[in-house]
């Protein structure tokens, strides 16, 4: 079945360092690859989304590109910051499918 | 303000003891999802409706049932509890047209099955 492999699953990082969180994907018809952030006892939060047709996004510290030959997508953050410290999901899906794939999280730690 | 409202947010409860974790959205979304979540497993999806009385089920639906009624409502129902359900659940909702939609989650419900 479809399935969303996501590493690595703790990342510690000092203040002003960055960040990658890698994801691959089995599915070769997915074409849309969100990410969640999930700060402790929260819920998860959309904070930055690709479809299959650019191969990069970005929205000031955070990033993602996609390599679809690879079937991989990556979170990139820079210049982290102790409130970055959270869970991070990646998933993917298809738009003819309602199923949301779901990485098994990153735990990420900015160390101040 | 758009939302996303689960309730119980916490139960404590006993195997066997029929309960419903209730969800409401107010966003006029189409579709609307449950998912558990367990720590190394991340979200795991459990039934996702794509519209009223559209339901069909993800990846772990054994143990639980859904309806969708109304548009806004989206309640999961665990007729029989057992302690493996215990985990901390998630509803949330997208709208529905030819393009994925992000989703928007509810704040959870932490569930404890004794």
């Amino acid at each position: 079945g479809e399935n969303v492999e996501q590493h690595p699953s703790t990342l510690s990082v000092q203040e002003g360092d960055s960040a990658v969180i890698k994801c691959t994907y089995s599915d070769s018809a997915s074409n849309y690859f969100p990410w969640y952030k999930q700060e402790l006892g929260k819920r998860p939060q959309l904070i930055i989304d690709i479809r299959s047709n650019v191969g990069e996004k970005k929205d000031q510290r955070i990033a993602v590109t996609l390599n679809k030959t690879a079937k991989h997508f990556s979170l990139h953050i820079t210049e982290t910051q102790p409130e970055d410290s959270a869970v991070y999901f990646c998933a993917a899906r298809r738009d003819s499918s309602y199923k949301l794939i779901f990485g098994s999280g990153t735990r990420l730690l900015v160390r101040p | 303000e758009a939302q996303v409202t689960q309730n119980p947010r916490y139960l404590i409860t006993v195997t066997g003891k029929k309960l419903t974790v209730t969800c409401s959205q107010n966003m006029n979304h189409e579709y609307m999802s449950w998912y558990r979540q367990d720590p190394g497993l991340g979200l795991r999806q459990i039934y996702y409706s794509m519209n009223v009385e559209v339901t069909d089920k993800g990846d772990v639906p054994e143990g639980y049932k859904v309806s969708r009624k109304e548009k806004r409502n989206f309640p999961l129902i665990l007729e029989s509890p057992s302690p493996n359900q215990t985990s901390l659940y998630f509803c949330a909702s997208s709208l529905s047209d030819r393009f994925v939609q992000p989703q928007h989650f509810g704040d959870g419900t932490r569930l404890s099955i004794l």
